[in-house]
């Protein structure tokens, strides 16, 4: 069964510095893979996806995300962050023989003046 | 950008009530998703819907609750004897076609707060 670990559940990071979230999956098959952030009193947006392909993915607001199939990992990156990037962000998997997303517990990202 | 929307976005509601989610899902999207925050938790899968008819659910999916697309637009998830439990944010999400590929877009959520 796929599951979906974020291991930082709060990350505090100082406005225009660098920041890494983490997220590891396990599953038998091949996945695909997604970052969604929610701001705060809104909705789930997608960020970024891994399909295939290249393992380094690029997705909206400057992040990127990279996939490390022999670490079961897809982390985030963003080398310099904003005030309004202060939001949850949920890493989640699906399988190719399933259709619906796992997610991730969430890491709450808060980004200090 | 065609989004997903729903209403309302907050319900309160009176224990053991019935409570209706609505959600207008993205026009051509044909695969339509409800899943669950319980508030500090993460996001879970509730269930998915195609062709009229309900393709996975979850456990926490019981006969309490049901699905229905009742006309071209709108996908609504029922609650027939709500419960403190089912207190939540709760997300309606679609996505074009089949293949798992492709990202669900998901609408802002309704609260559900039940008394």
């Amino acid at each position: 069964a796929q599951s979906v670990t974020q291991l930082d559940s709060q990350v505090p990071v100082f406005e225009e510095a660098p920041v890494e979230l983490r997220c590891n999956y396990s599953s038998s098959v091949s996945v695909y893979l997604f970052w969604y952030v929610q701001y705060p009193n809104q909705g789930l947006q997608l960020l970024l996806k891994y399909l295939s392909g290249s393992t380094l993915v690029k997705g909206i607001n400057g992040f990127e995300a990279e996939f490390n199939k022999s670490q079961t990992s897809f982390h985030l990156r963003k080398p310099s962050v904003h005030i309004s990037d202060t939001a949850e962000y949920f890493c989640a998997v699906s399988e190719a023989s399933d259709d619906k997303v796992i997610f991730g517990p969430g890491t709450s990202l808060s980004v200090i003046p | 950008e065609p989004e997903v929307t729903q209403t309302p976005s907050h319900q309160v509601t009176q224990m053991g009530q019935e409570v209706i989610l609505r959600c207008v899902p993205i026009s051509n999207h044909l695969y339509f998703y409800w899943y669950r925050q319980i508030l500090g938790q993460k996001v879970e899968f509730l269930v998915s819907f195609y062709n009229n008819e309900i393709s996975e659910k979850s456990e926490i999916f019981d006969d309490q609750f049901s699905v229905e697309r009742p006309d071209g637009s709108n996908f609504t998830l029922k609650i027939r004897s709500t419960k403190l439990e089912d207190s939540a944010m709760y997300f309606c999400a679609s996505k074009e076609g089949p293949n798992s590929n492709q990202p669900q877009h998901f609408g802002d959520g309704t609260r559900l707060s039940i008394l």
